[in-house]
């Protein structure tokens, strides 16, 4: 089965920084590309960034680029999601999400985490 | 940037209707498109890739159409469990983006 555990969500000022991590489980892990997406409450989705199995490729959301950095460690089957410069509109549930298939240039997600929470107060 | 428009934001249905979801690329994305379900608290589940591929386990009242800017999800006739969030996503090119949501609501 496969399963995506996020954990580091918390409550930061802004300006802060925070690293996400997203332990995986029941996959080849190193064989998928994998994105952060994030959900600001009562709001919708907002992919984040991707990054491509062999953490070489990036990818950023304009909102994001230049403070958040996604990074990989397949001996750990870990995803990292580190981010500085922390604003009140980066409030969101953070989910890591998995590629639907080990083909390059999958981007649909066809596995997601429970979510953890970031919240920046002002 | 790609940008997703669905609609209607919300629909009101009973069990047994047919719903229909429409979501717009303002370029084409061919057929690189995912629609996805999401329940109050949790997290989303994927329903159809490929505009039309139905995802393993997902059942079969649930389908997709439409390729270039134009798609659409059909749920052929509502259960209880389908009363949630819909949201539609292309998978064409970075950045990636998701339509707005439509809340399908009981009637």
């Amino acid at each position: 089965e496969v399963q995506l555990l996020e954990s580091g969500g918390d409550l930061v000022q802004t300006g802060g920084s925070l690293r996400l991590a997203c332990v995986a489980s029941g996959f080849s892990f190193n064989s998928y590309a994998m994105s952060w997406v994030r959900q600001a409450p009562g709001k919708g989705l907002e992919w984040v960034s991707a990054t491509g199995s062999g953490g070489i490729d990036k990818h950023y959301a304009d909102s994001v680029r230049g403070r958040f950095t996604i990074s990989r460690d397949n001996s750990k089957n870990t995803l990292y999601l580190q981010m500085n410069s922390l604003r009140v509109e980066d409030t969101a549930v953070y989910y890591c999400a998995k590629a639907g298939k080990t083909v390059a240039h999958t981007r649909y997600f066809d596995a997601w985490g429970l979510g953890t929470l970031v919240t920046v107060s002002s | 940037d790609i940008q997703m428009t669905q609609s209607p934001s919300s629909v009101y249905a009973s069990i047994g209707d047919r719903v229909t979801i429409s979501c717009r690329a303002s370029q084409g994305v061919s057929s690189s498109l995912a629609w996805y379900q999401q329940r109050p608290g949790k997290a989303p589940k994927l329903l159809i890739y490929g505009a039309s591929s139905l995802q393993s386990g997902v059942p079969s009242r649930f389908s997709g159409s439409g390729s270039g800017t134009d798609f659409t999800l059909t749920l052929s006739s509502l259960q209880p469990e389908d009363f949630a969030t819909y949201y539609c996503q292309q998978a064409d090119s970075f950045p990636l983006t998701f339509g707005g949501g439509t809340k399908v609501e009981i009637k």
